[in-house]
């Protein structure tokens, strides 16, 4: 059974970094063609990718928040973990954590988490 | 502003087909065969129901299907359950980018 999870703080300041960790089970991110994203979603808005990490270390960003986003993985313990700088409370949304299958599509998706920006 | 177009809403009474649209803004999606669609229910994360345009994964019912005609993705839902309202979204992996639609307000009659 697989299962992604994501951890974080669900309140951060304007201009404050927020770090999230996806922590999942039911498969490895060393299998090949697999990668491990992070998809975001203001309330009421539709998802918006952000970032995503391949088996292979291969690390692909949203070109419009590249800048500001850095995601990295730990496959001994079943982690992938994104930073976002310069937190504005346009970043308020529920943030997902989602695996990417061979097949290019998020076949499974954490509960989410939301994150409020407020000062 | 998302780069991939869907109605923001579509209705349909018990029994009946609707069809849910997705186009692109140039030749993405025509270009490319990585297009899936999600269900979300309220307060829930988005559901994997298609990809690769019209592929079902497991345990998804046969009512849902999907297909593409040029730079326009769809995705029908026959025999509509009540159970089926909910919002919709497709995706399309484009270059190095994934694109969410802005999503379609399905409600059954």
């Amino acid at each position: 059974q697989i299962t992604l999870k994501e951890s974080g703080p669900t309140l951060v300041k304007p201009t404050q970094t927020l770090t999230l960790t996806c922590s999942f089970s039911g498969f490895s991110l060393s299998t090949s063609g697999v990668g491990v994203g992070w998809i975001r979603q203001p309330p009421g808005k539709a998802p918006e990718w952000l970032a995503l990490i391949y088996w292979d270390d291969d690390k692909r960003y949203s070109p419009s928040l590249k800048s500001r986003l850095t995601i990295i993985k730990d496959t001994s313990k079943n982690q992938v973990v994104v930073t976002m700088t310069n937190l504005d409370p346009m970043d308020t949304a529920t943030y997902y954590c989602a695996r990417r299958s061979q097949i290019s599509c998020w076949d499974h998706w954490g509960p989410g988490t939301l994150v409020t920006v407020s000062s | 502003q998302s780069a991939l177009t869907q109605p923001a809403s579509v209705s349909g009474s018990p029994g009946q087909s609707i069809t849910i649209s997705c186009t692109g803004t140039s030749s993405d999606i025509s270009d490319y065969n990585f297009v899936s669609w999600y269900v979300q229910d309220p307060g829930k994360a988005p559901k994997l129901i298609i990809y690769e345009v019209s592929y079902r994964p497991s345990g998804v019912s046969n009512r849902f299907s999907g297909s593409k005609s040029g730079n326009t993705a769809s995705l029908t839902i026959s025999g509509l359950q009540a159970d089926d309202e909910a919002h919709y979204y497709c995706s399309a992996y484009i270059g190095d980018n994934i694109l969410f639609g802005g999503g379609t307000k399905l409600t059954v009659l």
